[in-house]
């Protein structure tokens, strides 16, 4: 039974380009949600999606970030015109539905940016 | 939902013997989870303790929560040197208790 899979698991770009990170969430679960853990610092709530929904986003910045979970396919992570501060480690968790369902993290994208 | 305080931040012991972590909060929880990160991975669920409950077991784990005190704490028992990782808590609070939010952690390292 496969965990949450992550892709790639390091990614470098320069800075202005476009950064797509990918979440398989564990199969049954149709809840997603991504982190973003800075170096020296714990893991922060960026964005709660299920399928073709955002639910919540209020810890993704303003501009150049975005997610989506489509109907079929992976959570797709994008960063538009990467700057140097985005390099981080992104984790993608998932859950079931349903009060207190744990949620079950990837083993995260390096995003480095040059 | 709110981010727990870890302490200590680094614990050095040896196998064999028991490592005890604890996690404070500042606001009433409905929840709150321990999970562990090894070096370069993600993070692994541990357990979830519902504010109705005092303790939890899961096998070499023991969870302890006291909300009078909004504080809990993780048992491990027997550790060995595969436990060595740093380990967090996340409490979890409100409508949005989905929202974890992570702290320092605690970093131990089991000595063989």
């Amino acid at each position: 039974n496969a965990g949450v899979m992550q892709n790639p698991r390091h990614l470098v770009r320069r800075r202005g380009q476009e950064a797509r990170l990918r979440c398989s969430p564990m199969k049954g679960h149709s809840h997603v949600y991504w982190y973003r853990q800075l170096p020296e610092e714990g893991l922060k709530f960026m964005v709660y999606l299920q399928k073709e929904n955002i639910i919540d986003e209020s810890g993704m910045p303003k501009e150049r970030f975005s997610a989506e979970f489509p109907k079929e396919g992976p959570s797709i992570l994008r960063i538009q015109q990467v700057v140097r501060g985005d390099s981080a480690a992104y984790f993608c968790a998932s859950s079931g539905a349903g009060r207190d369902q744990p949620q079950h993290f990837g083993d995260g994208t390096r995003l480095s940016i040059l | 939902s709110q981010q727990g305080e870890e302490d200590p931040q680094a614990l050095s012991i040896q196998e064999g013997e028991n490592a005890t972590m604890n996690c404070s909060y500042k606001t009433s929880i409905n929840n709150l989870q321990w999970y562990r990160q090894n070096s370069g991975r993600g993070l692994v669920h541990l357990i979830l303790i519902r504010s109705n409950e005092r303790e939890k077991h899961s096998g070499r784990l023991r969870v302890t929560l006291d909300t009078s005190k909004k504080s809990s704490s993780l048992l491990i028992t027997a550790s060995r040197a595969a436990d060595t990782a740093s380990y967090f808590c996340a409490p979890g609070s409100g409508g949005s208790n989905y929202k974890l939010t992570f702290g320092k952690g605690t970093l131990l390292t089991v000595n063989p």
